[in-house]
């Protein structure tokens, strides 16, 4: 069976310090891994994915992502916030099963001025 | 490049009204889902299609029903509102081995 535990339903970091956006997954199988973000009343917008090839994942607006497969981890960090960072983060597993797509609970970034 | 295209955007119903959400996707994908979003419970899998002309139920599928009318469209229907689905509503689509598409969610409130 899939999960996907984001040990932080909220987190506030200052403007200019770095983020840290916690994910531990629970996989049968090689999982492909994704980051969401959704901003107030907006749809969600992928950041990057993680699918077998590289550990260190680079995407949009700064962010990275590492696959540990030892820690069954996929932490989210951005060295510098910035306020428009301000928004939901998903993270999601997949291994292609029935569901297809399982969803943490979200974590709220707060980035302070 | 429109993407994904769920209307209507807003929508407020009575206990016991009916009412469709439409979706429909430009980017040929054969899959589609509805998601519902509510607080600190991240997305939930309702129902979902697979291909043209096939819809199985997700995690929370009771209360609704959906139609995969074309390989463009996938409508979630409510057929007797009730106020547990409240919330908020995303269709996506993807293609094999590729990540979700999502719109920009329909945001459904019944009192």
């Amino acid at each position: 069976a899939q999960s996907v535990t984001q040990l932080d339903s909220h987190v506030s970091v200052s403007e200019g310090t770095p983020v840290l956006l916690r994910c531990n997954y629970s996989s049968s199988y090689s999982p492909s891994l994704f980051w969401y973000v959704q901003h107030p009343n907006k749809g969600l917008q992928l950041l990057l994915k993680y699918t077998s090839a590289a550990t260190l994942v680079k995407g949009i607006n700064g962010f990275e992502a590492e696959f540990k497969k030892s820690e069954t981890s996929f932490h989210l960090t951005k060295p510098s916030a910035h306020m428009s960072d301000a928004a939901e983060y998903f993270c999601v597993v997949s291994t292609g099963g029935t569901y297809k797509y399982i969803f943490g609970t979200g974590t709220r970034l707060k980035v302070l001025a | 490049n429109a993407g994904v295209t769920q209307t209507p955007k807003f929508q407020v119903l009575k206990t016991g009204q009916s009412m469709t959400l439409q979706c429909a996707q430009d980017m040929n994908h054969n899959s589609m889902y509805w998601y519902r979003q509510d607080p600190g419970m991240g997305l939930r899998l309702i129902y979902y299609s697979a291909s043209e002309g096939t819809t199985d139920k997700g995690e929370v599928p009771n209360g609704y029903n959906v139609s995969r009318l074309n390989k463009r469209e996938f409508s979630l229907r409510l057929e007797s509102a009730a106020p547990s689905q409240t919330s908020v509503y995303f269709c996506a689509s993807d293609r094999p081995s590729s990540e979700a598409f999502f719109g920009q969610g329909t945001r459904l409130t019944v009192v």
